[in-house]
């Protein structure tokens, strides 16, 4: 089966802790993107990449990280300088075309909460 | 800063009926318009997506773009219970490949 997969589900957090949220897919899409979305909010973008070993900052890039250092996978990495990181963690996957935006296709999630 | 505005709902309609959802954007050249569907605790499912003015019918769904008037929507024919959700909008972003912005999304609830 071809999709996107996103671990842990469930994931919590101590202040002062780092932690990385895996994000893996199977479409040989060549973009990816994560998401936060907040309670009753839209999606914000945090990071993009297009290619791998590329990645842009999105619009709530402060206290993430990211790397691409394959095509399938994609992990985020929240830090410590994130004040504020309960939420939910979406990543999502498109083919990568300049001439029109094309349709991602969003994995599972994973919710994250601060002790 | 561009946007993309929704009526937060929720929206009540009854079975049978139909649902309508509407999105308006500020980016005027903005090429791609998409629809997902949203359930609680989930993650968004896309349902629909449209490039060009008029009318695309899939199923019980139709989305209707109006780029002069900036301005996307969704109607649900026949609407079913199992259509209570979140719906999302989203929209290019022209001047940065590859980004969408979504809306906050409209709560619909079919009431039996």
């Amino acid at each position: 089966d071809g999709g996107i997969t996103q671990s842990p589900k469930y994931l919590f957090r101590k202040e002062g802790q780092n932690v990385t949220l895996s994000c893996e897919q199977n479409l040989n899409h060549d973009a990816m993107y994560w998401y936060r979305q907040d309670p009753g909010q839209g999606l914000r973008l945090i990071y993009y990449s297009q290619i791998v070993n590329d990645f842009q900052k999105g619009d709530i890039a402060e206290g993430y990280s990211v790397s691409r250092e394959k095509k399938e996978s994609f992990p985020l990495t929240v830090t410590s300088a994130q004040k504020n990181p309960t939420a939910f963690y979406l990543c999502a996957s498109s083919i990568y075309s300049q001439v029109l935006i094309d349709e991602q296709f969003f994995g599972p999630g994973t919710r994250l909460t601060v002790l | 800063q561009k946007e993309v505005e929704q009526n937060s709902g929720p929206l009540s309609v009854p079975e049978g009926a139909i649902a309508s959802l509407n999105c308006t954007y500020s980016d005027r050249v903005s090429q791609s318009f998409f629809w997902y569907r949203q359930y609680s605790g989930k993650s968004p499912e896309l349902i629909m997506s449209i490039y060009s003015n008029g009318d695309k019918e899939d199923g019980r769904f139709t989305a209707q773009l109006n780029k002069a008037s900036q301005y996307v929507s969704l109607l649900i024919r026949d609407s079913q219970p199992s259509d209570s959700a979140t719906y999302l909008c989203a929209v290019n972003e022209y001047s940065s490949a590859s980004k969408i912005i979504f809306g906050s999304g409209t709560r619909l609830s079919i009431r039996p």
